[in-house]
């Protein structure tokens, strides 16, 4: 079965820091990753998404995240945090193949941003 | 273009009392879900829709029911309600032609007294 964890519950980062926020997922087949951000009271955005091709894939609002085979890993990066990225990030994997219908999602990571 | 409405945006309920959350698209998608989020969990899958006519169930559908009214609306109903199914709910659609992806409304908090 699919499974994603996302190792941290809470990171705190000062507005101007890098950020990476880490995803390991287990899916014996090429996985479809993706990392949705939800801000407090609202519904999930999608940030970025991979499937094929470069393992770096670049998203919204300046995030770009890695995906690294040989790690079972997604991890989510920005070089430079702002306070309006304060928010609930969400690591996501479906089937690649076969035509599955569903995404398993991790617990989440909530984003402190201090000034 | 709405995209993903869920209806209500808040709802009281009593212990045993039934209430139906209702969900719409105008993305033409085929796909749709319904999730559950609770604090530490992250989303958990209650029941999707393939296409109109069908559904199956997720990780978590014991206490609901769902409806594919037709290709646009796709609604949960639970016929009585429990404090455990205190939640928010959200209902999303899946692109089938842009790699599973999935597209989320802004969600129905639910509180069972």
């Amino acid at each position: 079965a699919q499974s994603v964890t996302q190792p941290d519950i809470h990171i705190t980062v000062s507005e101007g820091a890098s950020l990476e926020l880490r995803c390991n997922y287990s899916y014996g087949a090429t996985p479809y990753l993706f990392w949705y951000v939800q801000s407090p009271g609202q519904g999930l955005q999608l940030l970025l998404k991979y499937f094929s091709g470069d393992t770096l894939v670049q998203g919204i609002k300046g995030f770009e995240a890695e995906f690294k085979r040989s790690q079972s890993s997604f991890n989510l990066r920005k070089p430079s945090v702002h306070w309006s990225d304060a928010a609930e990030y969400f690591c996501a994997v479906g089937e690649a193949q076969g035509g599955s219908e569903k995404l398993v999602f991790g617990k989440g990571t909530k984003l402190t941003v201090n000034p | 273009n709405a995209g993903v409405t869920q209806t209500p945006k808040f709802q009281v309920l009593k212990t045993g009392q039934s209430m139906t959350l209702q969900c719409a698209q105008d993305m033409n998608h085929n796909s749709m879900y319904w999730y559950r989020q609770d604090p530490g969990m992250g989303l958990r899958l209650i029941y999707y829709s393939a296409s109109e006519g069908t559904t199956d169930k997720g990780e978590v559908p014991n206490g609901y029911n769902v409806s594919r009214l037709n290709k646009r609306e796709f609604s949960l109903r639970l016929e009585s309600a429990a404090p455990s199914q205190t939640s928010v709910y959200f209902c999303a659609t899946r692109d089938r032609y842009s790699q599973e992806t999935q597209y989320f409304g802004p969600g129905t908090r639910l509180l069972v007294l």
